[in-house]
């Protein structure tokens, strides 16, 4: 069965510096997303992104954060500068078709993001 | 604004039912629920859409009422396999794109 992806597993960087989390979403699939979970919390949106722009974000997602689908099969998530509050899960999700909330959206295994 | 979930934590013997609720104060065009065990990323499990019609699981059923906004998650005769941390997710519909909002979540824990 077809599934999300992610790399890396689990990344851990310096405060200040540059990470990209990549994602490599169900083939088929016109919706992607990023979420991410502090440890213990919810699980909280950050950016939606259809037709290689994004739709919809969240007030998380400031200008020290980017996506971009570079090819036909990546979808990546940039922090410019990170911050020691970045440290959290961050999971990528996708869904096939567009139009409403009425379809699945499929979780990769997420990539955990420690900022020392 | 975040759905609330409630029951905050369950914890059940093996065969024993259990019922978590969902609530918005939006309208709701559908709910989403997802487990989730420790480490590891929330795994679908049911929709819920505005109109009644439901996608999911064998053993685990819900239920949308529209009127109050609220959905509610039914596992039957609870196997160890339940336990973990159950989310559900509320879409607004509309021009919101399928973005999720999720509740807190529930901690279940089913024991032998």
């Amino acid at each position: 069965e077809p599934e999300v992806t992610q790399t890396p597993s689990h990344q851990v960087t310096q405060m200040g510096q540059e990470v990209i989390l990549r994602c490599v979403p169900i083939s088929n699939h016109l919706y992607f997303y990023w979420y991410r979970q502090i440890l213990g919390q919810k699980v909280e949106f950050l950016v939606s992104f259809y037709n290689n722009e994004i739709s919809e974000k969240s007030e998380i997602f400031d200008d020290q954060f980017s996506v971009e689908r570079p090819d036909g099969s990546n979808f990546t998530l940039k922090i410019r500068s990170t911050k020691l509050e970045d440290s959290a899960m961050y999971f990528c999700a996708s869904r096939p078709l567009w139009g409403g909330g009425t379809d699945t959206q499929y979780f990769g295994p997420g990539t955990r993001l420690t900022v020392l | 604004q975040q759905p609330v979930q409630s029951p905050q934590a369950v914890i059940l013997r093996e065969g024993e039912d259990a019922v978590i609720n969902c609530s918005s104060s939006k309208a709701l065009y559908s709910v989403h629920w997802y487990r989730q065990k420790h480490g590891e990323a929330p795994v679908f499990l049911m929709i819920l859409l505005k109109g009644g019609e439901q996608k999911g699981h064998e053993k685990i059923s819900a239920s949308f009422n529209e009127k109050k906004q609220q959905s509610s998650l039914y596992l039957t005769a609870s196997q160890l396999s339940y336990s973990g941390t159950y989310f559900c997710g509320a879409n607004a519909g509309g021009t919101s794109y399928g973005k999720l909002t999720f509740g807190q979540g529930t901690i279940l824990t089913v024991h032998p």
